[in-house]
């Protein structure tokens, strides 16, 4: 089956650039997206289509895709940007498959 | 703005069948193009996509093979709502059941809607 692995922490000063990988065979030739999930709530997409914002989510948040590894950034890194953050492609195998996770903290 | 407002018991008994429903606003269960889906989360097994149900002149559904023989998604076109129905179920079944809209393509995996979450627990 299709797997997809991230970092388990990524750790961030205030004001400074996080960047979370997600790594997958080929993860290139597919669509991935992300998505933060804070304490209790429920995921929020925050990048689609591999590098597209839904409305409403901040500019900081961008991402890429390409070889085997899909890239979140979050430039100017927030406290309210604490968050667990998790990747997501479409494989015709597995077909919905999430990334293992990864915990941002703004230091 | 589309919502998804989930209910069912949080508590299930082993062997006994686990029943959640997801009530839509904002959009049509029977719209085109999008798909609705169940999502479970577990610190054992993170985020695992279950199923989902969408109409293309007809009623479809596809299912997860880890949980194809015990799960079934249906629509209620008469609610605006769909449920899950997952039977025989074990403690490894307690996780928190999300409900979300998703899209049919390849090009589009994303699920841009959620449910507010329901945390069942499978315990005798």
């Amino acid at each position: 089956s299709y797997e997809l692995t991230q970092p388990p922490s990524v750790s961030v000063s205030p004001g400074q650039t996080a960047s979370i990988t997600c790594s997958g065979d080929k993860l290139g030739d597919k669509y991935a997206c992300w998505y933060q999930q804070k304490p209790g709530q429920s995921p929020v997409l925050v990048i689609y289509q591999n590098n597209k914002r839904p409305s409403g989510i901040p500019e900081r948040f961008s991402g890429s895709n390409s070889g085997n590894t899909a890239t979140l950034t979050i430039s100017g890194t927030q406290a309210m940007d604490e968050a667990d953050y998790f990747c997501q492609a479409w494989d015709r195998n597995t077909v919905y498959v999430f990334g293992t996770g990864t915990k941002v903290t703004v230091l | 703005q589309v919502q998804l407002l989930q209910s069912g018991p949080g508590l299930v008994k082993p062997s006994q069948t686990l029943s959640l429903t997801c009530a839509i606003s904002g959009y049509s269960v029977s719209g085109n193009s999008v798909t609705w889906n169940w999502i479970r989360q577990s610190p054992s097994r993170g985020l695992e996509w279950l199923g989902r149900t969408y109409y293309r002149s007809k009623w479809y559904n596809d299912y997860a093979v880890s949980v194809k023989s015990r799960i079934t998604i249906n629509p209620d076109t008469s609610k605006n709502q769909f449920s899950l129905q997952l039977n025989s179920v074990t403690p490894e079944d307690t996780a928190v059941y999300f409900c979300t809209r998703g899209f049919e393509i390849a090009a589009r995996p994303e699920f841009d809607y959620w449910g507010q979450g329901t945390l069942v627990t499978v315990s005798s």
